[in-house]
C-alpha cells in the first residue's frame, strides 16, 4: 500500500513569510508525528497526534509553529514569520497506534520523504 | 524526554561485523526496543524490533540482555551501502523514549 507522503518536497521562502507543510499518513494509522532535522543533526521531535488531538506538543520550538490534523488523517504543520534558523528537513511519520499503546509493537513509525525548507 | 545513549559514530571496513550498543536504563516493562536506519536525504526506516533475548531478520540481529537496560544491533558482513545513521528507541508505554531519536550512531563503511 501507499506509504507516508509529504508535500511539497522542497520549499524556498523568504524570511518573514508563512509556510504550510502537508503530511498524508498511511491509511488507518491513528498516530502522526512531526520531526525536524537540521543539517548534520539528529531528529528533533516537534509534535504528535493521536487521532485529531495532540497529546504532546512539547517539542514545538516557539509559538510560530503550529499543527493540526483533521479527520484523523492529513496533517498540516504551519510556520509563521519564518526565520533562517527554521531551515531544515521536516519529517512526518505515522504509526498504527501511538506511544503508550499497550503491547509496544504497534507504534513502529513509518516516515515520509520529508520537506526540505529553506528560508532565505 | 526519556533518553537512550548510543555512540556518536563508528567506522568499519567492508565485510566486517558491526555491533552498535544502545543503553536505555529506564525502559518500561512493556516497551519494545526498535532500531531505525536513515540514509542521507531519506526518512528513517524500521530495521528490527525486539523485547528480550535475540531477534534476527534478513538485515540484522538484535541482542537484548535479561535486564533490558541495553541492546546491541549487529550487522553481519557490512557493505558500503550500510553507511547510514542508526537510531535506537524504546516503543510502547513510555512515550518519552518513542519520540526521542537523538543523533543516533553514524556508521561509515569503507572499502
Amino acid at each position: 500500500g501507499a506509504g507516508v507522503s509529504q508535500s511539497p518536497s522542497n520549499k524556498v521562502t523568504e524570511k518573514g513569510k508563512d509556510v504550510e507543510l502537508r503530511c498524508d499518513p498511511i491509511s488507518g494509522h491513528t498516530a502522526l508525528y512531526w520531526y525536524r532535522q537540521s543539517l548534520g543533526q539528529g531528529l528533533e521531535f516537534l509534535i504528535y497526534f493521536q487521532g485529531n488531538s495532540a497529546p504532546d506538543k512539547s517539542g514545538l520550538p516557539s509559538d510560530r509553529f503550529s499543527a493540526e490534523r483533521t479527520g484523523g488523517s492529513v496533517s498540516t504543520l504551519t510556520i509563521q514569520r519564518t526565520q533562517q534558523e527554521d531551515s531544515a528537513v521536516y519529517l512526518c511519520a505515522s504509526s498504527l497506534a501511538g506511544p503508550g499503546a499497550s503491547g509496544g509493537s504497534t507504534d513502529t513509525q513509518y516516515f515520509g520523504p520529508g520537506t526540505r525548507l529553506t528560508v532565505l | 524526554l526519556a533518553k537512550t545513549t548510543q555512540p556518536i559514530s563508528m567506522d568499519s571496513y567492508e565485510g566486517q561485523e558491526v555491533n552498535i550498543t544502545c543503553s536505555h536504563n529506564n525502559i518500561a516493562t512493556n516497551d519494545y526496543i526498535t532500531w531505525y536506519q536513515q540514509f542521507p536525504s531519506q526518512g528513517p526506516r524500521f530495521i528490527i524490533q525486539g523485547y528480550k533475548t535475540k531477534v534476527t531478520n534478513e538485515v540484522a540481529s538484535l541482542f537484548i540482555p535479561a535486564d533490558r537496560k541495553s541492546s546491541t544491533l549487529s550487522l553481519p558482513r557490512v557493505s558500503l551501502s550500510d553507511t547510514a545513521v542508526y537510531y535506537c528507541l524504546g516503543e510502547g508505554t513510555n512515550s518519552g523514549y518513542a519520540l526521542n531519536f537523538g543523533k543516533g550512531t553514524s556508521l561509515l563503511v569503507t572499502p
